[in-house]
């Protein structure tokens, strides 16, 4: 599977947008990009995912490179809610298992 | 999104005996579902990959006949810790695998998880 490279930690002000990087160099051309997070002791919530296109949904934006080796977890107005540790996590596209990285902490101070 | 749940939430059991921990998908049914397993400050780890009707799929290093996992139903998978010690002790989590149009395209939905300590 191919790798990410993520950073350990982030913090950000509660209502103000926070962007998590996400590099990925090794990209295949069949991986998709996809966004989990988890708060303190619970499960992976699904966020995100995209393949080429910047995405939207409810909880956050998807902003991918042109080249697709990196991406950016956008969420427009953080809340304390939010803090938990976002994992972005390349599929393949025959593959349905999922590989965690070690992710990036992300705090939130009001 | 889909809901999956976990049974029990936590438990805590004395070395030597097994565990069975339930996962279930409550409003869909799932042909495929995972197990995971987190240590503290640690990311989830792969344990198996789990399909209705045939034998798991364990990741490398994991030792299937300590951890059983079945899959008898399209809604309930099962993974029994068995002869549980204390360096079993760890964060269980399921997923179960929601398919759509395109395999790369399928989203996993995951239960809240099941602790175990192993005294």
């Amino acid at each position: 599977d191919a790798k990410t490279t993520q950073p350990n930690s982030m913090e950000s002000n509660e209502e103000e947008p926070v962007h998590l990087p996400c590099n990925h160099s090794t990209i295949s051309g069949t991986d998709y990009i996809h966004w989990y997070r988890q708060l303190p002791s619970q499960g992976p919530e699904y966020v995100i995912h995209g393949l080429t296109s910047n995405v939207n949904n409810r909880m956050a934006s998807l902003a991918i490179a042109e080249d697709r080796k990196s991406s950016t977890l956008i969420l427009h107005r953080a809340t304390l809610r939010d803090a938990a540790v976002y994992y972005c996590i390349l599929r393949g596209g025959t593959a349905s298992k999922l590989t965690f990285g070690t992710g990036t902490r992300l705090q939130v101070t009001l | 999104g889909a809901v999956v749940s976990q049974h029990p939430s936590w438990v805590i059991c004395k070395s030597g005996t097994s565990v069975k921990i339930e996962c279930r998908s409550l409003d869909f049914q799932a042909t495929t579902m995972f197990w995971y397993r987190q240590f503290p400050k640690q990311s989830l780890m792969l344990m198996a990959t789990s399909n209705e009707g045939s034998k798991a799929t364990y990741e490398q290093g994991v030792e299937k006949d300590k951890f059983l996992i079945n899959h008898a139903s399209l809604t309930l998978s099962t993974l029994t810790v068995t002869s549980a010690h204390p360096e079993d002790s760890s964060f269980y989590i399921c997923s179960a695998l929601v398919a759509t149009a395109g395999r790369a395209r399928d989203e996993q939905f995951f239960g809240p998880g099941t602790r175990l300590t192993v005294l």
